[in-house]
Protein backbone atom coordinates (compact mmCIF):
# COMPACT_ATOMS: atom_id res chain seq x y z
CA UNK A 1 0.00 0.00 0.00
CA UNK A 2 1.25 3.72 -0.77
CA UNK A 3 2.34 5.25 2.27
CA UNK A 4 3.36 9.15 1.67
CA UNK A 5 5.74 10.99 3.75
CA UNK A 6 6.34 14.86 4.19
CA UNK A 7 9.05 16.57 5.89
CA UNK A 8 9.42 18.35 8.04
CA UNK A 9 6.06 18.26 9.59
CA UNK A 10 5.86 21.46 10.83
CA UNK A 11 8.05 24.98 9.96
CA UNK A 12 8.56 28.40 10.54
CA UNK A 13 10.60 30.78 8.83
CA UNK A 14 10.88 34.82 8.71
CA UNK A 15 9.66 36.20 5.75
CA UNK A 16 11.69 36.39 2.58
CA UNK A 17 13.57 33.00 2.95
CA UNK A 18 13.13 30.75 0.62
CA UNK A 19 12.08 27.19 1.15
CA UNK A 20 11.49 23.44 0.26
CA UNK A 21 8.91 21.16 1.30
CA UNK A 22 9.60 17.51 0.23
CA UNK A 23 7.38 14.54 -0.28
CA UNK A 24 8.36 11.02 -0.59
CA UNK A 25 6.45 7.59 -1.52
CA UNK A 26 6.86 4.65 -0.96
CA UNK A 27 5.89 3.11 -3.87
CA UNK A 28 7.77 4.97 -6.48
CA UNK A 29 4.77 3.85 -9.39
CA UNK A 30 3.21 7.37 -9.04
CA UNK A 31 1.45 8.36 -12.16
CA UNK A 32 0.49 12.49 -11.25
CA UNK A 33 1.33 14.20 -8.59
CA UNK A 34 -0.34 17.65 -6.97
CA UNK A 35 0.65 20.00 -4.44
CA UNK A 36 -2.17 21.36 -1.98
CA UNK A 37 -3.01 24.01 0.07
CA UNK A 38 -4.91 23.84 3.12
CA UNK A 39 -6.12 27.10 5.26
CA UNK A 40 -7.23 26.47 8.65
CA UNK A 41 -10.99 24.83 8.72
CA UNK A 42 -10.69 24.88 5.08
CA UNK A 43 -10.84 22.66 2.34
CA UNK A 44 -7.38 21.60 -0.41
CA UNK A 45 -6.84 24.13 -2.88
CA UNK A 46 -4.64 22.69 -5.86
CA UNK A 47 -1.49 24.43 -6.19
CA UNK A 48 0.13 22.67 -8.82
CA UNK A 49 0.02 19.58 -10.75
CA UNK A 50 3.00 17.44 -12.31
CA UNK A 51 1.55 15.24 -14.65
CA UNK A 52 3.18 11.85 -16.05
CA UNK A 53 5.15 13.26 -18.84
CA UNK A 54 6.40 16.06 -16.67
CA UNK A 55 9.06 16.63 -14.22
CA UNK A 56 7.89 19.97 -12.47
CA UNK A 57 5.61 22.80 -12.64
CA UNK A 58 6.25 26.34 -11.79
CA UNK A 59 3.87 29.27 -10.76
CA UNK A 60 4.36 32.45 -9.48
CA UNK A 61 7.09 31.76 -6.65
CA UNK A 62 5.81 28.59 -6.40
CA UNK A 63 8.21 25.63 -8.28
CA UNK A 64 7.46 21.88 -7.77
CA UNK A 65 9.56 19.05 -9.03
CA UNK A 66 9.09 15.23 -9.22
CA UNK A 67 12.00 12.91 -9.50
CA UNK A 68 9.61 9.31 -10.15
CA UNK A 69 12.73 7.25 -10.25
CA UNK A 70 13.17 7.74 -6.58
CA UNK A 71 9.49 8.16 -5.62
CA UNK A 72 10.24 12.12 -4.52
CA UNK A 73 9.01 15.34 -4.64
CA UNK A 74 9.54 19.23 -3.73
CA UNK A 75 8.06 22.21 -3.23
CA UNK A 76 9.98 25.41 -3.51
CA UNK A 77 8.85 28.20 -2.36
CA UNK A 78 10.45 31.72 -3.05
CA UNK A 79 10.53 34.66 -0.90
CA UNK A 80 7.97 33.45 1.71
CA UNK A 81 5.27 35.72 3.07
CA UNK A 82 2.98 35.28 5.31
CA UNK A 83 -0.34 34.93 3.28
CA UNK A 84 2.13 31.57 2.42
CA UNK A 85 1.17 30.23 5.76
CA UNK A 86 -1.07 27.02 5.72
CA UNK A 87 -0.42 23.36 5.49
CA UNK A 88 0.94 21.88 2.86
CA UNK A 89 0.04 18.36 1.32
CA UNK A 90 1.04 16.21 -1.41
CA UNK A 91 -0.75 13.74 -3.39
CA UNK A 92 0.27 10.95 -6.02
CA UNK A 93 -2.28 9.74 -7.96
CA UNK A 94 -1.99 6.16 -9.56
CA UNK A 95 -3.61 5.16 -13.00
CA UNK A 96 -6.85 4.45 -11.61
CA UNK A 97 -7.76 7.88 -10.31
CA UNK A 98 -6.64 6.81 -7.12
CA UNK A 99 -4.60 9.19 -4.35
CA UNK A 100 -2.57 9.24 -2.01
CA UNK A 101 -1.91 12.04 0.34
CA UNK A 102 0.56 13.25 2.74
CA UNK A 103 -0.39 14.08 6.57
CA UNK A 104 1.13 17.38 5.24
CA UNK A 105 3.79 20.36 6.48
CA UNK A 106 2.41 23.16 8.36
CA UNK A 107 3.81 26.69 7.70
CA UNK A 108 4.02 29.37 9.46
CA UNK A 109 6.34 32.37 7.63
CA UNK A 110 6.79 35.16 10.93
CA UNK A 111 6.75 38.98 9.46
CA UNK B 1 -18.48 29.80 -10.36
CA UNK B 2 -16.74 26.36 -10.13
CA UNK B 3 -17.50 24.93 -6.25
CA UNK B 4 -17.74 21.54 -4.37
CA UNK B 5 -20.32 22.15 -1.42
CA UNK B 6 -20.98 20.01 1.45
CA UNK B 7 -23.38 20.10 4.11
CA UNK B 8 -23.58 20.13 7.32
CA UNK B 9 -20.59 22.25 7.59
CA UNK B 10 -20.38 21.18 11.35
CA UNK B 11 -22.09 18.80 12.99
CA UNK B 12 -22.61 17.07 16.70
CA UNK B 13 -24.41 14.01 16.74
CA UNK B 14 -25.32 11.10 19.09
CA UNK B 15 -24.06 7.03 18.49
CA UNK B 16 -26.46 5.30 16.21
CA UNK B 17 -28.25 7.98 14.69
CA UNK B 18 -28.26 7.85 11.09
CA UNK B 19 -26.78 10.62 9.19
CA UNK B 20 -26.08 11.83 6.09
CA UNK B 21 -23.44 14.78 4.57
CA UNK B 22 -24.25 16.03 1.31
CA UNK B 23 -22.34 17.02 -1.87
CA UNK B 24 -22.94 18.36 -4.88
CA UNK B 25 -20.39 19.98 -7.38
CA UNK B 26 -21.44 22.40 -10.86
CA UNK B 27 -18.17 21.20 -12.59
CA UNK B 28 -20.02 18.21 -14.36
CA UNK B 29 -17.22 16.03 -13.00
CA UNK B 30 -17.49 12.63 -13.63
CA UNK B 31 -15.25 11.63 -10.58
CA UNK B 32 -16.44 12.37 -7.08
CA UNK B 33 -14.91 11.16 -3.66
CA UNK B 34 -15.22 11.49 0.00
CA UNK B 35 -12.08 11.67 2.04
CA UNK B 36 -11.55 11.68 5.67
CA UNK B 37 -8.97 13.57 7.62
CA UNK B 38 -7.65 13.04 11.18
CA UNK B 39 -4.32 14.17 12.80
CA UNK B 40 -0.83 12.56 12.09
CA UNK B 41 -2.94 10.05 9.41
CA UNK B 42 -4.02 12.37 6.49
CA UNK B 43 -6.68 12.30 4.29
CA UNK B 44 -7.50 8.93 3.41
CA UNK B 45 -10.14 8.13 1.06
CA UNK B 46 -13.62 6.56 2.20
CA UNK B 47 -15.61 5.74 -1.27
CA UNK B 48 -15.30 7.41 -4.59
CA UNK B 49 -17.44 7.42 -7.92
CA UNK B 50 -16.62 7.20 -11.65
CA UNK B 51 -19.92 7.74 -12.90
CA UNK B 52 -23.85 7.90 -12.15
CA UNK B 53 -24.50 4.69 -10.43
CA UNK B 54 -20.85 3.28 -10.46
CA UNK B 55 -19.38 3.51 -6.96
CA UNK B 56 -15.94 1.84 -5.17
CA UNK B 57 -14.57 1.45 -1.98
CA UNK B 58 -11.61 3.54 -1.30
CA UNK B 59 -9.26 2.90 1.84
CA UNK B 60 -11.40 3.11 4.74
CA UNK B 61 -15.31 2.12 3.80
CA UNK B 62 -16.12 0.54 6.79
CA UNK B 63 -19.18 2.02 8.92
CA UNK B 64 -20.32 4.49 5.39
CA UNK B 65 -22.09 3.97 1.91
CA UNK B 66 -22.54 6.34 -1.00
CA UNK B 67 -25.04 6.50 -3.73
CA UNK B 68 -25.05 8.64 -7.18
CA UNK B 69 -27.44 8.70 -8.47
CA UNK B 70 -27.29 11.74 -10.25
CA UNK B 71 -23.82 13.34 -11.69
CA UNK B 72 -23.76 16.21 -9.65
CA UNK B 73 -24.42 14.82 -6.30
CA UNK B 74 -22.69 11.99 -3.95
CA UNK B 75 -23.89 11.91 -0.64
CA UNK B 76 -22.31 9.54 2.71
CA UNK B 77 -24.79 8.36 4.44
CA UNK B 78 -23.37 6.98 8.22
CA UNK B 79 -26.28 4.56 8.96
CA UNK B 80 -25.14 3.91 12.59
CA UNK B 81 -22.57 6.38 13.35
CA UNK B 82 -20.08 5.42 16.22
CA UNK B 83 -17.40 7.70 18.34
CA UNK B 84 -14.54 6.64 15.82
CA UNK B 85 -15.96 8.19 13.07
CA UNK B 86 -15.41 11.67 14.52
CA UNK B 87 -13.36 13.44 12.01
CA UNK B 88 -12.97 16.39 9.14
CA UNK B 89 -14.56 14.87 6.18
CA UNK B 90 -14.06 16.36 2.47
CA UNK B 91 -15.69 15.79 -0.73
CA UNK B 92 -14.12 16.32 -3.91
CA UNK B 93 -14.83 16.45 -7.32
CA UNK B 94 -12.70 16.10 -10.91
CA UNK B 95 -12.81 15.08 -14.00
CA UNK B 96 -12.29 11.82 -15.11
CA UNK B 97 -9.10 10.42 -15.93
CA UNK B 98 -5.41 10.93 -14.53
CA UNK B 99 -3.89 14.39 -14.80
CA UNK B 100 -7.21 16.37 -14.02
CA UNK B 101 -6.87 19.24 -11.07
CA UNK B 102 -9.21 17.61 -7.91
CA UNK B 103 -11.50 20.48 -6.40
CA UNK B 104 -12.43 20.07 -2.90
CA UNK B 105 -15.30 21.24 -0.90
CA UNK B 106 -14.86 23.33 2.40
CA UNK B 107 -15.44 20.32 4.80
CA UNK B 108 -17.46 19.10 7.43
CA UNK B 109 -16.78 18.76 10.71
CA UNK B 110 -18.39 15.17 11.98
CA UNK B 111 -18.55 14.81 16.24
CA UNK B 112 -20.41 11.94 17.17
CA UNK B 113 -20.43 11.13 20.99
Amino acid sequence: KQEVTQIPAALSVPEGENLVLNCSFTDSAIYNLQWFRQDPGKGLTSLLLIQSSQREQTSGRLNASLDKSSGRSTLYIAASQPGDSATYLCAGENTGNQFYFGTGTSLTVIP
Amino acid sequence: EAQVTQNPRYLITVTGKKLTVTCSQNMNHEYMSWYRQDPGLGLRQIYYSMNVEVTDKGDVPEGYKVSRKEKRNFPLILESPSPNQTSLYFCASSLLGSGNTIYFGEGSWLTVV
